[in-house]
């Protein structure tokens, strides 16, 4: 089975705050994405990688930025937390299939609170 | 751009009834995939049920199928023989040949009554 591991399931910080969220995944997965989760928007994909080093804009990424050093670790980088950073954060991978991505297979996700 | 539309924010059903998600979508596209992904409470999120746009026969997993209708642009979920683990959050998806995006509905709170 797919494994994707987020590094914190709940987080705490404050206002101004650099936050590193951390994914890793062991099923070899080319893809990786970060999303954000908040109630009545469904996900909205802030970042995502297609190969090592390499990353592209999703659909909201101001005020956060990525890293993929190496292909199982995908991280989310908040450089300055905001309290409209507040809110649940998943990390997901997939492969591909016919299409440049087929199925997710998602992370536990992150609860960020920012005070 | 494409879109995703899931118009029952919340659904309830009785344990051992059948229940249906509605789920309809805005492309251009001819060939995309159509995803069912669940989100129970605290727990994460996984693949329900797939649909390839080209097949035009409706997908199944065991108590879960879709309602496939393409010209129409409406896929929907139908759970049967609900169970109380069925309670969850549901998202509908989309993801086509243009990128590497999927795009989400707003997603359905289902619960499921003993």
């Amino acid at each position: 089975d797919v494994k994707v591991t987020q590094s914190s399931r709940y987080l705490v910080k404050r206002t101004g705050e650099k936050v590193f969220l951390e994914c890793v995944q062991d099923m070899d997965h080319e893809n990786m994405f970060w999303y954000r989760q908040d109630p009545g928007l469904g996900l909205r994909l802030i970042y995502f990688s297609y190969d090592v080093k390499m990353k592209e804009k999703g659909d909201i990424p101001e005020g956060y930025s990525v890293s993929r050093e190496k292909k199982e670790r995908f991280s989310l980088i908040l450089e300055s937390a905001s309290t409209n950073q507040t809110s649940m954060y998943l990390c997901a991978s997939s492969s591909p299939g016919r299409f440049r991505t087929d199925t997710q297979y998602f992370g536990p996700g992150t609860r960020l609170t920012v005070l | 751009a494409q879109t995703v539309t899931q118009s029952q924010p919340e659904m309830s059903v009785q344990e051992a009834e059948t229940v249906t998600l509605s789920c309809t979508y805005d492309t251009s596209e001819s060939d995309y995939y159509l995803f069912w992904y669940k989100q129970p409470p605290s727990r994460q999120m996984i693949l329900v049920i797939r649909q390839e746009a080209y097949k035009q026969q409706n997908a199944t997993e065991n108590r879960f199928s879709v309602n496939f209708q393409k010209a129409a642009k409406s896929f929907s979920l139908k759970i049967s023989d609900s169970q109380l683990g069925d309670a969850a959050m549901y998202f509908c998806a989309y993801s086509d040949t243009g990128g590497f995006k999927t795009i989400f509905g707003a997603g359905t709170r289902l619960f499921v009554k003993a």
